[in-house]
């Protein structure tokens, strides 16, 4: 039972453009939100997170919104660099004392020159 | 400050072999997570150990296991090895001073199971 989706497996897009990348999930209990950028041979980078109490958090060029009610999440870049090319990772984990991270299954973004 | 590391980076086995990785989280950190990333199921969370406990663990046979060491080192074994363990198995260390902390994953260890 996948608990984190990222429907997308791909997106492409210009060079200078936003970048919207989609994440869902199923489980109400969820508190906290993390997106993850991985490169090949490497291990995931955390990008951004956002707690489940705001609605949006920036930082730089990415901000992320989550929609408690539509259990949705939403990473927007802007603008897009050829260097964020990558497979983007949405995580989500319980409040308390327990690290697990349920991961979605990655997006791969292209940038186009 | 150094990152986490693991190793070994690559590992050729046969079917039937017992195998150990090793982590190394970041210095400070005492908690230290294991996932296994597969092209058809993504990231999936193997265990999770703080302080030389295990503090959860992930739907993943016997066959796997951990353990971590009084200077938060961690390795984890697989018996038995299958096929379809290949994967790459990442590790990730967080101070967990606050259950928010942020993990940091290692480059992790490309298993090839033959």
């Amino acid at each position: 039972d996948q608990q984190v989706k990222q429907n997308s497996p791909s997106l492409s897009v210009q060079e200078g453009r936003i970048s919207i990348l989609n994440c869902d999930y199923t489980n109400s209990m969820f508190d906290y939100f993390l997106w993850y950028k991985k490169y090949p041979a490497e291990g995931p980078t955390f990008l951004i997170s956002i707690s489940s109490i705001k609605d949006k958090n920036e930082d730089g060029r990415f901000t992320v919104f989550l929609n408690k009610s539509a259990k949705h999440l939403s990473l927007h870049i802007v603008p897009s660099q050829p260097g964020d090319s990558a497979v983007y990772f949405c995580a989500a984990r319980l409040s308390g004392a327990n690290s697990k991270l349920t991961f979605g299954k990655g997006i791969t973004l292209s940038v186009r020159p | 400050k150094a990152g986490v590391t693991q190793t070994p980076r690559y590992l050729i086995k046969t079917r039937g072999q017992q195998v150990t990785l090793s982590c190394s989280p970041i210095s400070g950190h005492r908690s230290v997570s294991w996932y296994q990333q597969t092209p058809g199921q993504g990231l999936q969370f193997l265990f999770e150990y703080f302080s030389e406990t295990q503090r959860n663990k992930g739907n993943f046979p016997g066959r796997f296991s951990g353990r971590q060491f009084s200077n938060s080192r961690s390795e984890m074994n697989v018996s038995t090895l299958e096929l379809g363990d290949s994967a790459l198995y990442l590790c990730a260390s967080s101070s967990f001073r606050d259950w928010t902390d942020t993990q940091y994953f290692g480059p992790g260890t490309r298993l090839t199971v033959l």
